[in-house]
This record gives C-alpha cells, sequence and structure tokens, in this order.
C-alpha cells in the first residue's frame, strides 16, 4: 500500500520566494495534518483538516503561511513570503477521522532550506 | 490543557542492555497513547499504541503499559540493539489530534 506522499523532499529557495509543499494522504483517511519539526521547537503541529475542512490552524506561525485540501487525495502548504527561519523539515501525516484511537501514518518529510 | 512529558534525552546504552524511557500523560480523560519512534532522515513511524487503561501495547521488542493510577505509559525493551538508535515520541490523543512529547534520543553503542 503508498503510504503518505509528500513534494518535494528537498527544497532550496532564497528568503522572499513562496514555496508550496504537497500532501497526498493515504486513500480512505480523512484526516490530515501537517507539522513542522525543528532542533529548537521539536515537533509542532501546524494545521489538521477532517474532511476536507480545517479543524484547527492555531499552529500556524502566522499569516505567511497558509493550507488548503481541496479534496480528499491532496493537499498543500503555501509559504509566501518565505523566511529562513522557515528552515525546517515539513511533515504531513494521515489518520482516519472520529476516534482517538487511530493512529497517524506520517510522509517522509520536506526538508526546506530558505537562504 | 492535554500535555506529554518524557524523559530528556539522550540516553546513551551500551548493546542487550535494558531501556526505559519515561514517559507521563495530563489529560481531561482517558486518552488513547502511543509511542512513534524517528530513524534518522525519516518521518514518524508508529511503534505500539494502547486505548484504555491496563492495556499492553507491544512491538519489535518494546512495550508499554497503559497506566491510568500513575497516567503513564513507559517505554521498555529488554536488550537494545544498536538498530534501535533512533529519537522516540510518546503521545496522547482525545480527538484524533496527538499532542507529543518532545521526542527522547537513544543511542545504543555496540
Amino acid at each position: 500500500d503508498a503510504g503518505v506522499i509528500q513534494s518535494p523532499r528537498h527544497e532550496v529557495t532564497e528568503m522572499g520566494q513562496e514555496v508550496t509543499l504537497r500532501c497526498k494522504p493515504i486513500s480512505g483517511h480523512n484526516s490530515l495534518f501537517w507539522y513542522r519539526q525543528t532542533m529548537m521547537r521539536g515537533l509542532e503541529l501546524l494545521i489538521y483538516f477532517n474532511n476536507n475542512v480545517p479543524i484547527d490552524d492555531s499552529g500556524m506561525p502566522e499569516d505567511r503561511f497558509s493550507a488548503k485540501m481541496p479534496n480528499a487525495s491532496f493537499s498543500t502548504l503555501k509559504i509566501q513570503p518565505s523566511e529562513p527561519r522557515d528552515s525546517a523539515v515539513y511533515f504531513c501525516a494521515s489518520s482516519r477521522a472520529g476516534a482517538s484511537f487511530y493512529e497517524q501514518y506520517f510522509g517522509p518529510g520536506t526538508r526546506l532550506t530558505v537562504t | 490543557g492535554n500535555s506529554v512529558t518524557q524523559m530528556e534525552g539522550p540516553v546513551t546504552l551500551s548493546e542487550e542492555a535494558f531501556l526505559t524511557i519515561n514517559c507521563t500523560y495530563t489529560a481531561t480523560g482517558y486518552p488513547s497513547l502511543f509511542w512513534y519512534v524517528q530513524y534518522p532522515g525519516e518521518g514518524l513511524q508508529l511503534l505500539l499504541k494502547a486505548t484504555k487503561a491496563d492495556d499492553k501495547g507491544s512491538n519489535k521488542g518494546f512495550e508499554a503499559t497503559y497506566r491510568k493510577e500513575t497516567t503513564s505509559f513507559h517505554l521498555e525493551k529488554g536488550s537494545v540493539q544498536v538498530s534501535d538508535s533512533a529519537v522516540y515520541f510518546c503521545a496522547g490523543s482525545e480527538t484524533g489530534k496527538l499532542i507529543f512529547g518532545q521526542g527522547t534520543t537513544l543511542q545504543v553503542k555496540p
């Protein structure tokens, strides 16, 4: 079975540029999560969706970050404009919705470097 | 609010040593509890889980028991291997949203 797919795996961009990260969740999963991981702050939940609807975006750092889920099989996380402090590994995860005992399945991550 | 606290690392052990990584949670209800493992350069993988009190999760020689009376979910392994070197995350969920601990780095030396 295909797991969570993220693209690109690595992204290097200059400060001020727009960055778009992509995620395809596991088929049949209807919850999707975006996380950011850095050495300084550890693993942070940015936003999550249930049935394509954003449920909690309290972790989104600021207005430069936005996330969409236009359908059940695709989500994007956009940073515009990017800044060096956005450099991190961004993970997407998916799970079945509706119960606490459903584990999340993580993608391999996108390593973002903003110079 | 809900929170998960795990022991700080790094933890350095010799091969075949016994491992314990402590995890305690604070929650309004009775969360499901999970241990995830992250190998270098990879995403998090579910290691084991327990969904109610006294449940024991186990996988790949690792075990953890959901202790409601102490609100704990400590990870144990009787004999670690070099290949177990990774970062281990404890997490809890009441709604499907995971609350993670800060992670514990384990290094196993031959």
